[in-house]
């Protein structure tokens, strides 16, 4: 009983180098979820997907794209990676954002960029 | 707009000891309220919720009453243990919107 699955669990990258976090749910949700975590901070939103085939910005999009690309996957890219970007990334899913059932966390991708 | 505040930490208290970790929430209309928890090199975990005024949500012995009039959902637990110790996060959501995120309260108990 996977739940959320992200990969990797760790990266380092350099500064203006791309990458993609992946995350992948095998309990047939709806929605699903990108946040960081900072210190300090709480969870802040980045991109959001409502739906297969829809993407919404979150709290903190800029400088990340998402690709829901089926209705278990939802990845999150840097295309220019930057410092302030170190972070702590989850991913969390749900089956209807109407009914009040809770979000399902994987167990986060730890980002560093120098 | 929306908001969630919760106390700062770290609390640090010894086994058995009584634990309440204060929530306040702003929020327009009825949002839905989450106690999250995450254990050390892990992803957070509901660990309770309510989704109307008056309800207690409950789990592991801790519990938390959403109070309307005080815009309130304080966790509470009667004895800690050690194996509590993590970051407790409350949240709130509203309209099946994304949830909204306090800071997180780190809880160390020792014994």
């Amino acid at each position: 009983n996977a739940g959320v699955t992200q990969t990797p669990k760790f990266q380092v990258l350099k500064t203006g180098q791309s990458m993609t976090l992946q995350c992948a749910q095998d309990m047939n949700h709806n929605s699903m979820y990108w946040y960081r975590q900072d210190p300090g901070m709480g969870l802040r939103l980045i991109y959001y997907s409502a739906s297969e085939g829809t993407t919404d910005k979150g709290e903190v999009p800029n400088g990340y794209n998402v690709s829901r690309l089926n209705k278990r996957e939802f990845s999150l890219r840097l295309e220019s990676a930057a410092p302030s970007q170190t972070s702590v990334y989850f991913c969390a899913s749900r089956g209807d954002p109407n009914s009040n059932q809770p979000q399902h966390f994987g167990d986060g991708t730890r980002l560093s960029i120098l | 707009g929306n908001s969630v505040t919760q106390m700062e930490g770290p609390v640090t208290l010894s086994e058995e000891a009584f634990l309440t970790i204060n929530c306040t929430y702003t929020a327009t209309g009825y949002p839905s309220l989450f106690w999250y928890v995450q254990y050390p090199g892990e992803g957070l975990q509901l660990l309770l919720k309510a989704t109307k005024a008056d309800d207690k949500g409950s789990n592991k012995g801790f519990e938390a009453t959403y109070r309307k009039e005080t815009t309130s959902f304080h966790l509470e637990k009667g004895s800690v243990q050690v194996s509590d110790s993590a970051v407790y996060f409350c949240a709130l959501e509203q309209a099946g919107t994304a949830l909204i995120f306090g800071k997180g309260t780190t809880l160390s108990v020792s014994s």
